[in-house]
């Protein structure tokens, strides 16, 4: 059964303390993990795709890795406004318009 | 660019009534979009996947009478709840797919 499994669930750190969110996976023909930010209230922001073990993405204060069993959010010298609920997903299924199985993310505070 | 809009983004209605959300993609034409709903402080789950010009596809236990989903163009998707109940009121939140799935803002239904 495809699953995807986020930790810690909660997380909180100061301002400039770096740290790493884990996205855990099972699914049967990857086509594509990744990875969205959510505020409260709001829709998730879409913050990278990765496709492949070894790929790599940055924005910002924020770095995407990927193996074939999981993925890490890397957290460079946080600042409050990086404070946010970080959501992963895999996609399987053709083509690029397979559906997304979400884990049930990361709330991350980030205290000044 | 990947702009999606969901109208409206609050909705009180009362028991019994029926309430239509719009989701546009804004800048793209989405040949599939996708419905999700989400319960306070839970992850996203996948109500339907909509592509245009044809019914459709509904995840398990989420009633297709109930939830009415129509695609009538490479812009726009709309979920109708019909007869919606408490039991409704939730945070719905649509999304449209080019490549990556980007979400719309989200509609907060509560229905009294």
């Amino acid at each position: 059964e495809d699953q995807v499994t986020q930790s810690p669930e909660a997380l909180r750190l100061q301002e400039g303390e770096s740290s790493s969110l884990n996205c855990s996976y099972t699914v049967s023909g990857l086509r594509g993990l990744f990875w969205y930010r959510q505020d409260p209230g709001k829709g998730p922001e879409f913050l990278f795709t990765l496709y492949s073990a070894g790929e790599e993405k940055e924005k910002e204060r924020l770095k995407a890795t990927l193996t074939k069993k999981e993925s890490f959010l890397h957290i460079t010298a946080p600042k409050p406004e990086d404070s946010a609920t970080y959501l992963c997903a895999v996609r399987r299924g053709s083509g690029n318009t397979g559906k997304l199985i979400f884990g049930q993310g990361t709330t991350l505070q980030v205290k000044p | 660019g990947a702009v999606v809009s969901q109208h409206p983004s609050r909705v009180i209605c009362k028991s019994g009534t029926s309430v239509k959300i719009e989701c546009r993609s804004l800048d793209f034409q989405a040949t599939t979009m996708f419905w999700y709903r989400q319960f306070p402080k839970k992850s996203l789950m996948l109500m339907a996947t909509s592509n245009e010009g044809s019914k459709a596809t509904y995840e398990q236990g989420v009633e297709k009478d109930k939830f009415l989903i129509n695609h009538a163009s490479l812009t726009l998707s709309t979920l109708t709840v019909t007869s919606a109940h408490p039991e409704d009121s939730s945070f719905y939140i649509c999304a449209a797919s080019y490549n990556e799935q980007f979400f719309g803002p989200g509609t907060r239904l509560t229905v009294l």
